[in-house]
């Protein structure tokens, strides 16, 4: 059964940084591209970051890019999601989710972790 | 970056309707264009995949079709379950990019 489980999220000072991660399971993980969506309580889902199988290539939505660096390490089975300079509009529930083969979908998500960003 | 619209935002129906969501790219994305159903604290789920393909486990109540900038999710007969929010994405290209949802609630 694939299983994706995020942790690391909890409440953080504007300007402060957090390291996501995201344990997966039941799967061979090495294979797999992996991103971030992140959802503000009962609002929309917006895509954060991607990375490919082999953490060679990523990429980025504009309002992260230069603050937030994904990467994966595959021996360990974890993707991580450094965030830094965070900000209030930051705040959301952060998924970690597994593409298809082809990349053209995202067919397993975690249960995400929650990011507060605050004074 | 490509914009995607959902219509309607929110869609009161019955047990047994006939639903129909449209989603709209801002450019043309071929077929790349997913349907999402959420939960209230649930994780999103893949439904329709590369715009017409049922994933695996999907009841075959749920369809989609479509190409270019114009898509559908049909869902031919409501059923309780199916009361939820949809979502439709686009993997053309990065940045991905959603719609803003459409809430199913009952009538």
């Amino acid at each position: 059964e694939v299983q994706l489980a995020e942790s690391g999220g909890g409440l953080v000072q504007p300007g402060g940084s957090l390291r996501l991660s995201c344990a997966a399971s039941g799967f061979t993980f090495r294979n797999y591209w992996m991103h971030w969506v992140r959802q503000v309580p009962g609002k929309g889902l917006v895509w954060v970051s991607r990375i490919n199988s082999d953490g060679s290539s990523t990429s980025y939505a504009d309002s992260v890019k230069g603050r937030f660096t994904i990467s994966r390490d595959n021996a360990k089975n974890t993707l991580y999601l450094q965030m830094n300079s965070l900000r209030a509009e930051d705040t959301a529930l952060y998924y970690c989710a597994r593409a298809t083969i082809g990349s053209y979908a995202i067919d397993y998500w975690g249960q995400g972790t929650l990011v507060t960003v605050s004074s | 970056d490509i914009q995607m619209t959902q219509s309607p935002s929110y869609l009161s129906a019955s047990v047994g309707d006939r639903v129909t969501i449209t989603c709209r790219a801002s450019q043309s994305i071929s077929d790349y264009l997913n349907w999402y159903q959420q939960k209230p604290g649930k994780a999103p789920k893949l439904l329709i995949y590369v715009a017409s393909s049922l994933q695996s486990g999907v009841p075959s109540r749920f369809s989609g079709s479509g190409s270019g900038t114009d898509f559908t999710l049909t869902i031919s007969s409501l059923q309780p379950e199916d009361f939820a929010t949809y979502y439709c994405q686009q993997s053309y290209s990065t940045p991905w990019t959603f719609g803003q949802g459409t809430k199913v609630e009952i009538k």
